[in-house]
């Protein structure tokens, strides 16, 4: 399809485990954003990448969380040694630019994860 | 820092009933206002925008005005239908600056709308 994809839409882990998320962006968005969106919550700003570079990641909890676009495009959220705090809805957008000009950000249906 | 307040949910109304969900903001600089809006089973969807004060956003009969003197960027709609329920989040993004990529978020607020 034409939008945001991610990937899987659930995962259910159990604590301690290692998880990977994957966000297909829209063809051609340089600007690449992750977010978190826990339980009656509004979405919190994680990492943003502009091409293959971290350009932000100050939204990261702590070190278990890590983010990776290798090739400008696909981008994976990896977290390691899963806390039952780390459930939550984890969102991908993309954008053609950063910033305003770039115009409108576009999310992806999110990643519901549970850690048991 | 930068923070959006909004109405408290759930909010329920019947069919073709006015449509009010309060925000206000505040912001260390100059920011745009948004409202998005999450259908059930869908990513998040830009609903409007508002980029300097005075400014009216709107789309799909919603409409929000951009209010400097009391930090304000309100939803409101006239007549709403079933297919409008969903979660509304406001949000703000600064203008300029080092983070003018980042958008802060409100809670959301659940707005069901019965037949």
């Amino acid at each position: 399809g034409a939008g945001v994809s991610q990937t899987p839409s659930n995962k259910v882990t159990e604590k301690g485990k290692y998880v990977e998320l994957r966000c297909d962006p829209i063809s051609g968005h340089t600007a690449l954003y992750w977010y978190r969106q826990s339980l009656g919550q509004g979405p919190e700003f994680l990492i943003y990448f502009q091409g293959t570079g971290a350009a932000d990641d100050s939204g990261l909890p702590n070190d278990r969380f890590f983010a990776v676009r290798p090739e400008g495009s696909v981008s994976t959220l990896k977290i390691q040694r899963t806390e039952r705090g780390d459930s939550a809805v984890y969102l991908c957008a993309s954008s053609y630019i950063p910033g305003l000009a770039g115009g409108e950000l576009f999310f992806g249906e999110g990643s519901r994860l549970t850690v048991l | 820092g930068n923070s959006v307040t909004q109405m408290e949910g759930p909010v329920t109304l019947s069919e073709e009933a006015f449509l009010t969900i309060n925000c206000t903001y505040t912001a260390t600089g100059y920011p745009s206002l948004f409202w998005y809006v999450q259908y059930p089973g869908e990513g998040l969807q830009l609903l409007l925008k508002a980029t300097k004060a005075d400014d009216k956003g709107s789309n799909k009969g919603f409409e929000a005005t951009y209010r400097k003197e009391t930090t304000s960027f309100h939803l409101e709609k006239g007549s709403v239908q079933v297919s409008d329920s969903a979660v509304y989040f406001c949000a703000l993004r600064l203008n300029s600056g080092g983070s003018n990529y980042k958008l802060t978020f409100g809670k959301g607020t659940l707005l069901t709308v019965n037949p």
